[in-house]
């Protein structure tokens, strides 16, 4: 099993459409979770961390559950911008901050 | 603002050669990484570098792979033997001097190594 997953999609939204992309971890060690956003060959850049009460940031909303082993993004909105590959990544109690992946999930957002 | 960079951008080498792929982390980051990421597939981690040594490498990082920190700027990750399968884009990412897994990693723009 992998260890964290996320449905590749890829998701086709028109503009201004709310799109939420889920992810499930399985490792219970994980302690620190995050959304990173991906564009086609570039780095991967940090969109927001996810904490357990939940956080918004303009038009992304992050949640997690742990009892469930579930991190959610929900985006508001979509604009032509937001096209890209969204990573959901943790990293296990350690203190080396080793990151894990997910696979990623394609967002195209369409005029 | 601060950025983490690397070179070469793409690097072209035949298989069995030695490469070096350099990073200059964020100037006050104490933690570094390497990641790489083969093309169609998720980001996976090779190593992570702290006080001057390895404080946790994945499965792939054999014995074909060192990192160094030779000179307190920069990182280099050195692949001794190239085969076909290190073909793939190599992140480095740097963190700051806070312990703990919230804070961010910075990640560079990425090298691209092709293996032929």
């Amino acid at each position: 099993r992998k260890e964290v997953e996320q449905d590749p999609g890829p998701f086709n939204v028109p503009e201004g459409a709310t799109v939420a992309f889920n992810c499930t971890y399985s490792n219970s060690a994980s302690q620190s979770f995050f959304w990173y956003r991906q564009d086609c060959r570039k780095e991967p850049k940090l969109l927001m961390s996810v904490y357990s009460s939940g956080n918004e940031d303009g038009r992304f909303t992050a949640q997690l559950n742990r009892a469930s082993q579930y991190i959610s993004l929900l985006i508001r909105d979509s604009k032509l911008s937001d096209s890209a590959t969204y990573l959901c990544v943790v990293n296990r109690r350690s203190n080396t901050g080793k990151l894990i992946f997910g696979q990623g999930t394609t967002l195209q957002v369409k005029p | 603002e601060p950025e983490v960079t690397q070179t070469p951008s793409h690097q072209v080498t035949q298989m069995g050669q030695e490469v070096i792929l350099r990073c200059v982390p964020i100037s006050n980051h104490l933690y570094f990484y390497w990641y790489r990421q083969i093309l169609g597939q998720k980001v996976e981690f090779l190593v992570s570098f702290y006080n001057n040594e390895i404080s946790e490498k994945s499965e792939i990082f054999d014995d074909q792979f060192s990192v160094e920190r030779p000179d307190g700027s920069n990182f280099t990750l050195k692949i001794r033997s190239t085969k076909l399968e290190d073909s793939a884009m190599y992140f480095c990412a740097s963190r700051g001097p806070l312990a703990g897994g919230y804070n961010e990693q910075f990640f560079g723009p990425g090298t691209r190594l092709t293996v032929l």
